[in-house]
């Protein structure tokens, strides 16, 4: 059974730091290209970044770019969202997604970590 | 950037009825990169439609896509309670990645 586990998040002053987490399981890691898409509260669906399966490839949303970086570690299965200089309107729940092998769509999503931006 | 309209923003609606639910793309967007995503409060969002019109698997018959070039649509032939729920569609491009609308709303009449 295909598994991501997103952990990582909490409260955060504006201009800090955090690392969000995703691990990966029921499926060949290094295969599928990641995504991490976001959500503020009572809001829609914003892509953040991807890498691809093999790390070779990487994006990021403009409204990120800077400041947050993306990597994955094979030998643990997980995916790993650094987000710096953390900004009020980062505020969201974070998820990790996988991309359908190939396609152009998200097949499987985890269950969220939420990120608060706050003095 | 190609952006993603969707109407209604709520479509109030009791069970047993059907379902309309549209997707604009400012541009004319692949059908192959169209799909749709339903969400429920407090979980993430579950992939309905892919290629437009392909149900994922375990998606009941009474979804369906259709649609080409900048207008697409969503229907669900007769409303269950279950399928109250927020729906999103969502185009592939090259930067950004995806992008997604704004949700339709399907809630109880």
């Amino acid at each position: 059974e295909v598994q991501l586990v997103d952990s990582g998040g909490g409260l955060v002053q504006p201009g800090g730091s955090l690392r969000l987490s995703c691990a990966a399981s029921g499926f060949t890691f290094s295969s599928y290209s990641i995504n991490w898409v976001r959500q503020a509260p009572g809001k829609g669906l914003e892509w953040v970044s991807y890498i691809s399966g093999s790390g070779s490839s990487i994006y990021f949303a403009d409204s990120v770019k800077g400041r947050f970086t993306i990597s994955s570690d094979y030998a643990k299965n997980s995916l790993y969202l650094q987000m710096n200089s953390l900004r009020a309107e980062d505020t969201a729940v974070y998820y990790c997604a996988r991309e359908a092998y190939g396609d152009y769509w998200i097949d499987y999503w985890g269950q969220g970590t939420l990120v608060t931006v706050s003095s | 950037e190609i952006v993603l309209t969707q109407s209604p923003g709520t479509l109030s609606l009791s069970p047993g009825e059907r379902a309309t639910l549209s997707c604009r793309a400012s541009q004319s967007v692949s059908s192959s990169y169209l799909a749709w995503y339903q969400q429920k409060p407090g979980q993430a969002p579950r992939l309905l439609i892919f290629g437009a019109s392909s149900r994922a698997t375990g998606i009941p018959d009474r979804f369906s896509g259709s649609g080409s070039g900048t207008d697409f649509t969503l229907t669900i032939s007769r409303l269950e309670p279950e399928d109250f729920a927020v729906y999103y569609c969502q185009q592939y491009g090259s930067s950004p990645r995806f992008t997604f609308g704004p949700g339709t709303k399907v809630d109880f009449k």
